[in-house]
């Protein structure tokens, strides 16, 4: 089975709140997360990503946090837009796999109500 | 999208036709990726390929096949062995030195 998961399949805020996204990973030995959003039809597209040795990193109205301790991923979307509705999806590197690719989980779906 | 171009964008299917899918980048990337994604879930990874005339089979490479003689291209196909063929494929590209993807548009294959 995947290693990459998340707890909510659907997300639902108000325009103006802040969203959170969580995912939750197996694997100890994974070294580096990615976030991604994917609009209807289209390619996932990069959002932030963290490395296994930091635990916050910051970007435009996005936020990534990582907790080791616990195995666990989340995106935080400041003052989230109806643009900002669409699928996130975390994905992780596991260098025991001997493979040089990604590993998806199975994405959150964000609906911003206006 | 970002340099990567994946053809056709809609693509249609007879039981027991093989059909090819094109991905073209011009971002002098190492490594390309096809994944495939079905409605509701996650991206699973078909083939990849870290260097010219090398590649990979990822998690559910059976019923496919591709290749890679140049660095530009990554086409896959799909073959009359993938039983259940119908889904949006994306290709993907990065450099050697890191895992940020930059993926295609996709193409969605369906099977009449």
């Amino acid at each position: 089975g995947e290693s990459v998961g998340l707890h909510l399949p659907t997300l639902s805020v108000q325009e103006g709140d802040n969203s959170i996204i969580n995912c939750a990973y197996s694997n100890s030995a994974s070294d580096y997360f990615i976030w991604y959003k994917q609009e209807s039809g289209k390619g996932p597209q990069f959002i932030i990503d963290i490395r296994s040795n930091m635990d916050k990193r910051q970007g435009q109205r996005v936020t990534v946090l990582l907790n080791k301790t616990v195995k666990h991923l989340s995106l935080q979307i400041a003052a989230t837009q109806p643009g900002d509705s669409a699928v996130y999806f975390c994905a992780e590197n596991r260098p025991d796999t001997g493979r040089r690719a990604l590993t998806f989980g199975s994405g959150t779906r964000l609906q911003v109500q206006p | 999208d970002g340099g990567i171009t994946q053809s056709p964008k809609y693509l249609f299917r007879k039981e027991g036709q093989n059909v090819t899918l094109s991905c073209e980048q011009n971002l002098n990337h190492d490594a390309m990726y096809w994944y495939r994604q079905d409605p509701g879930q996650g991206l699973r990874l078909i083939y990849y390929s870290q260097i010219v005339n090398d590649f990979q089979k990822g998690d559910i490479a059976e019923g496919y096949s591709v290749s890679r003689e140049k660095k530009e291209s990554f086409p896959l196909t799909v073959t009359s062995a993938q039983k259940n063929p119908t889904a949006f494929y994306l290709c993907a590209t990065t450099t050697g030195a890191n895992y940020g993807y930059t993926f295609g548009s996709g193409t969605r294959l369906t099977v009449v």
